[in-house]
């Protein structure tokens, strides 16, 4: 099955600065992978998405690139601000058979943006 | 409110005790996803369900665990004799398949603490 790592595991950046997280995974087949931010006692939401027919997407200050042949996909986020605060997750969704299956998640960087 | 719904929010109990968590989804969603989440990591995959139909359940999932969705609207989630191991964030999650993304909207979850 489909494997996910991330790093870094925190990262801490000034405010106005640029954050990068960088995401690998495993399987070739997999087609879809989102970023999900989770702020403390809240519930993980989507914050910008990629499929593997794409190499880049960009929603404001958020952007998000995907290299298919080393199999890794990062977050950039420029102009960090203190409400970037939060725990960011990347996945990656399994493709068998071309049904949709269910996301595989990395463990999380925690991003602290100082003011 | 029209998102996912989970209940209840926290639960504590002892070792050996069952316990059951129940997630609302969205009400046009088909999929429905149950996760666990562990301080620090990112939601690990339990089971999920296509309408009423359970299409697949992690290798990883003790057969203490089970999960139904009679109807293929609200799904449950019972743990049974609880272990101090089974202590993790329960998230649900929902989706509509056929949406080209597949985008996963997670509950608040159900906390659990076995003592």
């Amino acid at each position: 099955g489909e494997n996910v790592e991330q790093h870094p595991s925190t990262l801490s950046v000034q405010e106005g600065d640029s954050a990068v997280i960088k995401c690998t995974y495993s399987d070739s087949a997999s087609n879809y992978f989102p970023w999900y931010k989770q702020e403390l006692g809240k519930r993980p939401q989507l914050i910008i998405d990629i499929r593997s027919n794409v190499g880049e997407k960009k929603d404001q200050r958020i952007a998000v690139t995907l290299n298919k042949t080393a199999k890794h996909f990062s977050l950039h986020i420029t102009e960090t601000q203190p409400e970037d605060s939060a725990v960011y997750f990347c996945a990656a969704r399994e493709n068998y058979g071309g049904a949709t299956n269910k996301l595989i998640f990395g463990t999380g960087t925690l991003l602290a943006v100082q003011p | 409110d029209t998102g996912v719904s989970q209940d209840p929010r926290h639960k504590i109990t002892k070792r050996g005790q069952n316990v059951t968590f129940r997630c609302d989804p969205i009400s046009e969603h088909n999929r429905l996803y149950w996760y666990r989440q562990t301080l620090g990591q990112g939601p690990e995959f339990l089971t999920y369900f296509q309408n009423e139909a359970q299409l697949e359940k992690s290798r990883l999932l003790s057969d203490r665990f089970s999960a139904e969705r009679p109807k293929g609207s609200f799904s449950t989630l019972e743990i049974q004799r609880t272990e101090q191991g089974d202590s993790a964030m329960y998230l649900c999650a929902s989706s509509l398949m056929g949406l080209d993304t597949g985008e996963l909207f997670f509950g608040e979850g159900s906390r659990l603490t076995v003592l």
